[in-house]
């Protein structure tokens, strides 16, 4: 089975704070994915990774960041949280289909 | 740019009733994946569907993919209070290249009565 993990399930922070979201997955693929999913709007995605160091913007990349070091973690950074960032982050990882992690629910104060 | 339509986006249904969800897409794709998510849950995997007239059932579930009328649908049959959750369908943007994309379809929020 495939696993993919999220460091956090629910996550608090401060307006301005640096915040990390981290995803590991088990299975060697080389696509990984970061999602956030507010009601009513879906899932969007913020930015895509095919490889290594190699990144792709999404349809909603302003305000993130990401860092793909090695080929099983996919890390999703906030350089400055603010209030609009609040949402489920999810992550994913792909061969054909895109297998989800469990999600972190962000709250920024 | 990729559209993705589901109707309804609410269905409330009686048990032991049948239904359709529809998935409507704007451009071409061969490959289309249907979702399913509990509340407060994360998203897993129904259906994968990679030709035109691909046909996929698990239980009370049918999925199908028409690429030439860019529609697929996911038909319930005789529902129970189980299958009460929000059914995803997405469409990959790149229409059958190797980044599988997705655009996800807003959701149809499912609840099954007794």
């Amino acid at each position: 089975d495939v696993k993919v993990t999220q460091s956090s399930r629910y996550l608090v922070k401060r307006t301005g704070e640096k915040v990390f979201l981290e995803c590991v997955q088990d299975m060697d693929h080389e696509n990984m994915f970061w999602y956030r999913q507010d009601p009513g709007l879906g899932l969007r995605l913020i930015y895509f990774s095919y490889d290594v160091k190699m990144k792709e913007k999404g349809d909603i990349p302003e305000g993130y960041s990401v860092s793909r070091e090695k080929k099983e973690r996919f890390s999703l950074i906030l350089e400055s949280a603010s209030t609009n960032q609040t949402s489920m982050y999810l992550c994913a990882s792909s061969d054909y289909e895109q297998y989800f992690g469990p999600g972190t629910r962000l709250t920024v104060t | 740019e990729l559209k993705v339509e589901q109707n309804p986006l609410f269905l409330s249904m009686q048990e032991g009733k049948n239904y359709t969800i529809y998935c409507n897409y704007s451009t071409t794709s061969d490959r289309l994946y249907w979702y399913r998510q509990d509340p407060g849950k994360s998203l897993e995997s129904l259906f994968v569907l990679l030709s035109n007239g691909a046909v996929k059932q698990e239980g009370r579930l049918m999925a199908s993919l028409d690429t030439k009328a860019r529609l697929s649908t996911l038909h319930i049959t005789a529902a129970v209070h189980d299958l009460s959750a929000t059914y995803f369908c997405a469409v990959d943007r790149d229409g059958g290249g190797s980044n599988y994309k997705l655009t996800f379809g807003k959701g149809t929020l499912l609840t099954v009565n007794p």
